[in-house]
């Protein structure tokens, strides 16, 4: 089964609104990295934050984490039509740092 | 670099036939991960290799599969005999250093067994 759950699962939304998507996981964890991918195409890696990171930010992108809640959210801000996509957490546990597990995904629509 | 390369990009094949999928993952890169997508299931990971030694492969899901990394710059998946439970989108994934900090990922192999 897979380690997060996004909610979420589907978010559709009007050009220069924020969205919100959200992943829960089970274990301990090292890092968490949100991806994009666009249809049919591969997965591209947006951001990492680690376990001991409690927010973090990249242009548009706001990642917050909470270990005691074993949660994190992906924020995007002023969406566009090109930010349409499926959105994926992925987890790193403390123990297997080489395993990379990914939630179920929540599709993105942005509406020009 | 030009990326994780993956062949082909799509297979269309028979139920009983074999099955080969093939990844070339960045140079220098010393983890990579094979992925299945469907809609049902999402994202699973099959088996990745740390230093092209399987470290896991409790997510293959039978004997039918098999995934070999042979040296540092070629893998592959095989699936003999293939069935149409298997159609989904492979994928291939690598990264760099002891702990993932960010994966790589091909542009996928579309597998319709029919």
């Amino acid at each position: 089964s897979q380690q997060g759950e996004e909610d979420p699962q589907a978010l559709s939304i009007q050009e220069g609104e924020n969205a919100t998507m959200n992943c829960s996981y089970k274990t301990s964890i090292n890092n968490l990295q949100w991806y994009r991918q666009n249809s049919g195409r591969g997965l591209v890696h947006l951001i990492l934050i680690r376990s001991n990171e409690r927010e973090k930010h990249s242009g548009r992108l706001r990642v917050t984490l909470d270990t005691s809640k074993k949660s994190s959210s992906l924020l995007i801000t002023a969406s566009r039509a090109a930010d349409t996509a499926s959105y994926f957490c992925a987890t790193v546990s403390e123990t297997s740092g080489s395993r990379l597990t990914f939630g179920e995904g929540t599709q993105l629509t942005v509406n020009p | 670099d030009a990326g994780v390369i993956q062949s082909p990009r799509h297979e269309v094949t028979e139920m009983g036939q074999e099955v080969t999928l093939r990844c070339k993952p960045i140079s220098g890169h010393n983890s990579l991960f094979w992925y299945r997508q469907t809609m049902m299931r999402g994202l699973e990971l099959l088996i990745y290799f740390n230093n092209n030694v399987p470290i896991d492969d409790s997510g293959m899901p039978e004997d039918r599969f098999s995934a070999k990394m042979p040296n540092a710059s070629f893998s592959t998946l095989k699936i003999q005999p293939s069935e149409p439970r298997d159609s989904a989108v492979y994928f291939c994934a690598s990264s760099l250093g002891r702990r993932v900090t960010e994966a790589f990922f091909g542009q996928g192999t579309r597998l319709t067994v029919v």
